[in-house]
């Protein structure tokens, strides 16, 4: 159980157009949906926390109206980054938690390249 | 300012032998600190967590180890397999929420 997907794998778009990743739990109710952005060795750095039904939570320093999120179900959030630029390049990963446990489980990540 | 630290880029061990994987943090407001092993393509997997509270927890081959004086875990594999060849992140939880902090991960690398 607790299995997370995403889609796509990997996506590759030109300069100015937007992009949407999906983010599934397949066999649990996500409680909360987080969405993570990973640089080449580097670590992974939390973007944004959401919450079925409610406006999502971003890190300082990330643009909500370039990367919007939204958590539409308890097993389905989008993250849709808007005007991508070339560095917006980067692998997105997102991870569900549900109540009462400690652990995130992670989806399998989205590399994306914009040209 | 990275506030969870992976020092070890890399590890190599032999098959059999002992991995011992590193992670030190700046923060004392972690409440539970978790090991990931990541797979290339993959997403991360979760091994194995303690809470701030304790020094010790251990599940099958992997212990963790926390030295909350020296702000250090530590992550015990024992007896090594080489399909432990993988990426592994420390992650720390901050007090009362549910984000995690990752550190930059340790490529272990078990040699048959």
């Amino acid at each position: 159980g607790a299995v997370v997907s995403q889609h796509p794998s990997r996506v590759i778009c030109k300069s100015g157009t937007s992009v949407k990743i999906e983010c599934r739990s397949l066999d649990f109710q996500a409680t909360t949906m987080f969405w993570y952005r990973q640089f080449p060795k580097q670590s992974l750095m939390l973007m944004a926390t959401s919450n079925e039904g409610s406006k999502a939570t971003y890190e300082q320093g990330v643009e909500k109206d370039k990367f919007l999120i939204n958590h539409a179900s308890l097993t389905l959030s989008t993250l849709t980054v808007t005007s991508a630029h070339p560095e917006d390049s980067s692998f997105y990963i997102c991870s569900a938690r549900r109540g009462g446990i400690i652990e995130q489980f992670f989806g399998p990540g989205t590399r994306l390249t914009v040209l | 300012d990275q506030q969870v630290k992976q020092n070890s880029p890399s590890l190599s061990v032999q098959e059999g032998r002992i991995s011992i994987l590193n992670c030190d943090y700046t923060n004392s407001m972690f409440d539970y600190f978790l090991w990931y092993k990541k797979y290339p393509a993959e997403g991360p997997t979760f091994l194995i967590s303690i809470s701030s509270i304790k020094d010790k927890n251990e599940d099958g081959r992997f212990t963790v180890f926390l030295n909350k004086s020296a702000k250090h875990l530590s992550l015990h594999i024992v007896p090594s397999q080489p399909g432990d060849s993988a990426v592994y992140f420390c992650a720390a939880r901050v007090s009362g929420t549910y984000k995690y902090i990752f550190g930059t991960g340790t490529r272990l690398k078990v040699l048959a």
